[in-house]
């Protein structure tokens, strides 16, 4: 089975633009889930997504925004991007989403660099 | 304020010998818990999870211990390879999503 991929791998944008980010999860999983990772704050968790539905949001301010499609390709889109978006954005997938006893599966991640 | 916390920043063993990674929690609501392994530029796999009715379990040379009257969890390596080196996080489920210590970097010495 094909592992969740992320699209694309690096970005580099400048500060006041936004960028989109893509994540295709394991086949059959149909959670799927965003987090941030910055050298001094580890790993956020910024949303949730099941069903195309937003389940559970991190303590992220609006710019930042995602969706899900029918096949549980799900995307991330940030907007007036700030220098301090610079970061890892990883997205984990899993059958039936974040309840207990649940493993979440990561991709590779989206390097985005704000110039 | 931090629910997950991997006081350790970093640890460094001599290859053969037993890696022991340490994390601690707040919050008695969690009940499932995992540890990833993350190497540079790449996504954390899994490694290894253990609920919390259990208080040990193994996958090969990797033992998950939890003790829950402490709210600490901790990962055994044994042997110690050198292809272990790597950052080392532990996870909580609290049922909406998973809470990150700040990680642990092992480097395995040959």
């Amino acid at each position: 089975k094909a592992g969740v991929t992320q699209t694309p791998r690096y970005l580099i944008k400048t500060r006041g633009q936004q960028v989109t980010l893509s994540c295709s999860p394991i086949s059959g999983h149909r959670s799927v889930s965003w987090y941030q990772q910055t050298p001094g704050q580890g790993l956020q968790f910024l949303f949730e997504y099941f069903s195309e539905t937003q389940r559970n949001k991190g303590n992220f301010p609006g710019r930042f925004s995602g969706r899900q499609f029918s096949n549980s390709r799900s995307e991330m889109n940030v907007s007036t991007l700030e220098l301090g978006d610079s970061a890892l954005y990883l997205c984990a997938s899993s059958l039936e989403g974040s309840r207990r006893g649940e493993t979440q599966y990561f991709g590779p991640g989206t390097r985005l660099l704000v110039l | 304020d931090q629910q997950v916390k991997q006081n350790s920043p970093s640890l460094s063993v001599q290859e053969g010998r037993i890696s022991i990674l340490n994390c601690d929690y707040t919050n008695s609501m969690f009940d499932y818990f995992l540890w990833y392994k993350k190497y540079p530029a790449e996504g954390p796999t899994f490694l290894i999870s253990i609920s919390s009715i259990k208080d040990k379990n193994e996958d090969g040379r990797f033992t998950v211990f939890l003790n829950k009257s402490a709210k600490h969890l901790s990962l055994h390596i044994v042997p110690s390879q050198p292809g272990d080196s790597a950052v080392y996080f532990c996870a909580a489920n609290d049922g909406n999503k998973l809470v990150f210590g700040a990680g642990t970097i092992l480097r395995v010495k040959s």
